[in-house]
């Protein structure tokens, strides 16, 4: 089974909302991955937790807060977003956290910020 | 950091046809190259993937090729259905993270 469960599928907030995106994988993968993808463009890396701990994050801006609660939950918590954050946010997971191992990604949330 | 070009950004081909997506690479240190399909509405899914001691891989109708000498790696579909239709992306792995390519619209015209 090589499924990446995320919830919610679509997300509607406001600027002054705060929300959380949920990833959730049962493959005993220890590398969990953020990306956001903008329509017709590839994805983009924000951050990648390997066992647990963050061990990248691309610049991303603090609005934009990760959390890896267990090796199987990943959280992506968002708070005063900006139109422009609207996109397709994808979580991905990989057996461990370097580039040299299949990383499979979730069917994402469409997020729209009003 | 790697650079990954993709070619072409869209193809058109005839139910039945073959179809061939190209990509180049910039880091010789780059040594797993995954190729995603995407559909409309859904996220990337790995549908064949390569690493820097294989020259080629088959899967039924797809295959991808690497040549590690001109830093290019290419994916290849034959008999075309119209459920291939999707954006494909390239990768190539860098020191901590997948570098995609910008993507290819493969329409498959019944």
């Amino acid at each position: 089974d090589t499924e990446v469960t995320q919830t919610p599928k679509h997300l509607v907030m406001g600027m002054t909302n705060k929300k959380s995106l949920k990833c959730e994988q049962h493959m005993g993968h220890r590398a969990m991955y953020w990306y956001k993808q903008k329509a017709k463009k590839p994805p983009e890396l924000m951050f990648v937790y390997s066992y647990e701990k963050l061990s990248i994050n691309e610049s991303v801006p603090s609005r934009f807060s990760p959390e890896c609660p267990n090796s199987s939950l990943l959280n992506l918590h968002l708070h005063a977003l900006q139109p422009e954050d609207s996109a397709l946010y994808l979580c991905a997971s990989s057996q461990v956290g370097t580039a040299n191992y299949e990383q499979y990604f979730g069917p994402g949330t469409r997020l729209t910020v009003t | 950091g790697e650079n990954v070009e993709q070619h072409p950004s869209t193809l058109s081909v005839q139910e039945g046809d073959s179809a061939v997506i190209k990509c180049t690479y910039s880091d010789s240190a780059s040594n797993y190259f995954p190729w995603y399909k995407q559909e409309l509405g859904k996220g990337p899914q790995l549908i064949i993937d390569i690493r820097s001691n294989v020259g080629e891989k088959k899967d039924q109708r797809i295959a991808v090729t690497l040549n590690k000498t001109a830093k290019h790696f290419s994916l290849h579909i034959t008999e075309t259905q119209p459920e291939d239709s999707a954006v494909y992306f390239c990768a190539a792995s860098g020191s901590n993270q997948f570098y995609f390519g910008t993507g290819t619209s493969l329409t498959v015209i019944p």
